[in-house]
């Protein structure tokens, strides 16, 4: 089944502990994105990647890094987590620059 | 930025009923245009493609207007399952790599 995969689905920490959100894709496509979503802002894009080792800034970078060493994945890293990152947390990927945009299931993140 | 607008609603219909919505952009370079459907806390999920023609599938129609930059959404014989927000969203505006999403309309269709 084609799909795109996040772990994890919940996620509580405490500010400053480093932490990961791994994203997997099957579907082959060249481009990956993050977003979070927060009541009242819609979407808002974090990094994205056209391709393996590409990668660049969406419109909320900020206390965010990524990495694209192989197609299938694109994991988000948080290296010292704060409270005004308590969001709920997508990747997606799409096949081509017009392409649809296919949705992991979100992970909610809490920081405390 | 706001290049894709939604009015946020909420559209409170009864079963049955039609409603439409629609999504005005402001960038005339974007080539394409999706509807997707967003439950509560959820992952959004692809509805429908937008094409100059006019798009159908089942109760609901999609149509682009390129001349008033707008893309419409119409839901016929509403169902309670169709409550949910419904997000527009273009992947591309010219020479840009990051979709643009309207901040989505909430439908709430009741008995």
């Amino acid at each position: 089944e084609a799909q795109v995969t996040q772990n994890p689905r919940y996620l509580i920490t405490v500010t400053g502990k480093k932490l990961t959100v791994t994203c997997s894709q099957n579907m082959n496509h060249e481009y990956m994105s993050w977003y979070r979503q927060d009541p009242g802002l819609g979407l808002r894009q974090i990094y994205y990647s056209m391709n393996v080792e590409v990668t660049d800034k969406g419109d909320v970078p900020e206390g965010y890094k990524v990495s694209r060493k192989e197609k299938r994945n694109f994991p988000l890293i948080l290296e010292s987590p704060s409270p005004n990152q308590t969001s709920l947390y997508f990747c997606a990927s799409r096949l081509s620059r017009d392409s649809p945009l296919h949705f992991g299931n979100g992970t909610r993140l809490t920081v405390t | 930025r706001k290049e894709v607008e939604q009015d946020p609603g909420p559209f409170n219909v009864p079963e049955g009923a039609t409603v439409a919505f629609n999504c005005t952009y402001s960038n005339s370079a974007s080539q394409s245009f999706f509807w997707y459907r967003q439950d509560c806390r959820k992952e959004p999920k692809l509805l429908m493609s937008v094409y100059s023609s006019g798009n159908e599938d089942g109760r609901f129609t999609a149509q682009l207007n390129r001349a008033s930059q707008y893309i419409s959404l119409l839901i016929r014989d509403s169902k309670l399952s169709d409550s949910a927000t419904y997000l527009c969203v273009t992947p591309s505006g010219g020479g840009s790599y990051i979709p643009t999403f309207g901040r989505g309309t909430s439908l709430i269709v009741h008995p």
